[in-house]
């Protein structure tokens, strides 16, 4: 089935712990997004990728780096995790020229 | 600079009756806007876009959104609420201004409906 998928669904983190987020579309997309959801605030750009080699910074990327070796696989890193990185993220692509976005079903970390 | 701003925060209907969720936006480009839905502990569902080619949108499951110009708004109707409704609603511009696809979110309405 054709889509986004991340992982893991949920993680609990002690803090300063590293942690990576995986975000894998077979789409084809050539941009990809990765947003945090917090109560009250919508979501958030943290980074994103308008095609495969580059990346960008959004909204909210401190804490946050992102790679994009290839087409399909978009991770986001948090180097030292700290308590107010406790969020739900969402990864998102669309294709080249579009503004819609098609979001995967989102990993909610917790940061202790 | 684009944004967004959804005037509640929740709303609450009975089952079968209208649905209006409201949403106001700025923008300095003709924008692209949205309204995505999010079900408990769910990924995000386009709902329906605007792109300037009606003023009336549908979308899926029965929604609808109109883009008034003159007002700046773009809200979500419905007219006639199921259970199934009730869920998270986020009302979205795209950041035309910008070369990040950068996608800016209201803050979010939630959708009660009761039986």
């Amino acid at each position: 089935i054709a889509g986004i998928t991340q992982a893991p669904t949920s993680q609990i983190l002690a803090a300063g712990r590293r942690m990576t987020l995986r975000c894998t579309q077979d789409m084809r997309h050539n941009a990809m997004y990765w947003y945090r959801q917090d109560l009250g605030l919508g979501l958030r750009l943290i980074h994103y990728s308008n095609t495969a080699g580059t990346t960008g910074k959004g909204e909210v990327p401190d804490g946050y780096s992102v790679s994009r070796a290839n087409t399909d696989d978009f991770p986001l890193t948090l180097a030292s995790a700290v308590p107010s990185q406790t969020s739900v993220y969402f990864c998102a692509s669309s294709l080249r020229g579009s503004d819609t976005q098609y979001f995967g079903p989102g990993t909610r970390l917790t940061v202790l | 600079a684009q944004s967004v701003t959804q005037l509640d925060s929740h709303v609450s209907v009975s089952e079968g009756t209208p649905v209006l969720l409201r949403c106001n936006y700025s923008s300095s480009y003709s924008p692209s806007l949205f309204w995505y839905v999010q079900h408990p502990n769910k990924g995000l569902q386009l709902l329906l876009k605007y792109t300037s080619a009606a003023t009336l949108v549908k979308g899926i499951n029965g929604f609808e959104a109109e883009f008034k110009k003159s007002e700046t708004s773009f809200h979500l109707t419905k007219p006639s609420a199921h259970m199934s409704d009730a869920a998270e609603y986020f009302c979205v511009v795209s950041d035309l201004g910008g070369n990040t696809g950068k996608l800016i979110f209201g803050q979010g309405t939630t959708l009660q409906v009761k039986p």
